[in-house]
């Protein structure tokens, strides 16, 4: 099993939709959760950081359920410009030297149509 | 303007080459990280650094090797062992500590086999 597990997609949506996103964990000693969104051939970019139960920011929600291992985005108002590829990214102590371990999601792939 | 810089964006190798990725930051952070990215896989750990002069190996380090001398600049190298190099190599450095600590990410290195 992998230690994040994500659907992949592509989830194709009109625009102005509202969109869930699930990614699932295996490692209980997990302390923080990141959203990152991924546009086509560039890099991650932070989208949303988890450390408790949600976060919120504008038109994005992220929920988180430690004792489920779960952790979800949802999108509201969908926009064109929200097509992209969402990485759950999973981090917990436990790098030689110190420092966090970040483990990846595969990513999901969003498409927002007209 | 502050950032983590990738150079070149494009990168071809001939076999038994080794070749050196670019990677720097203005933002003052202490650690730095190499990932790479391949086709429907999450980001794997390659090398990472908590401060200048020390350095750890990641999840895949065979076949890279890298050097801190300076805060601001973490060289990645890929070595003629690396039996498979081609991918999207990113670059990262971290802020905060403990579970608050966030990595972002350097617009990357596409690297070629010829």
């Amino acid at each position: 099993r992998k230690e994040v597990e994500q659907d992949p997609g592509p989830f194709n949506v009109p625009e102005g939709a509202t969109v869930a996103f699930n990614c699932t964990y295996s490692n209980s000693a997990s302390q923080s959760f990141f959203w990152y969104r991924q546009d086509c051939r560039k890099e991650p970019k932070l989208l949303m950081s988890v450390y408790s139960s949600g976060n919120e920011d504008g038109r994005f929600t992220a929920q988180l359920n430690r004792a489920s291992q779960y952790i979800s985005l949802l999108i509201r108002d969908s926009k064109l410009s929200d097509s992209a590829t969402y990485l759950c990214v999973v981090s917990r102590w436990g790098l030689t030297g110190g420092g966090n371990k970040l483990t990846f999601g595969t990513g999901t792939q969003l498409k927002v149509e007209l | 303007d502050g950032g983590i810089t990738q150079s070149p964006k494009y990168l071809f190798r001939k076999e038994g080459q080794n070749v050196t990725l670019s990677c720097e930051q203005n933002l003052n952070h202490d650690a730095m990280y190499w990932y790479r990215q391949d086709p429907g896989q999450g980001l794997r750990l390659i090398y990472y650094s908590q401060i200048v002069n020390d350095f750890q190996k990641g999840d895949i380090a065979e076949g890279y090797s890298v050097s801190r001398e300076k805060k601001e600049s973490f060289p990645l190298t890929v070595t003629s062992a690396q039996k498979n190099p081609t991918a999207f190599y990113l670059c990262a450095s971290s802020i905060g500590s403990g579970f608050r600590e966030t990595q972002y990410f350097g617009p990357g290195t596409r690297l070629l086999v010829l």
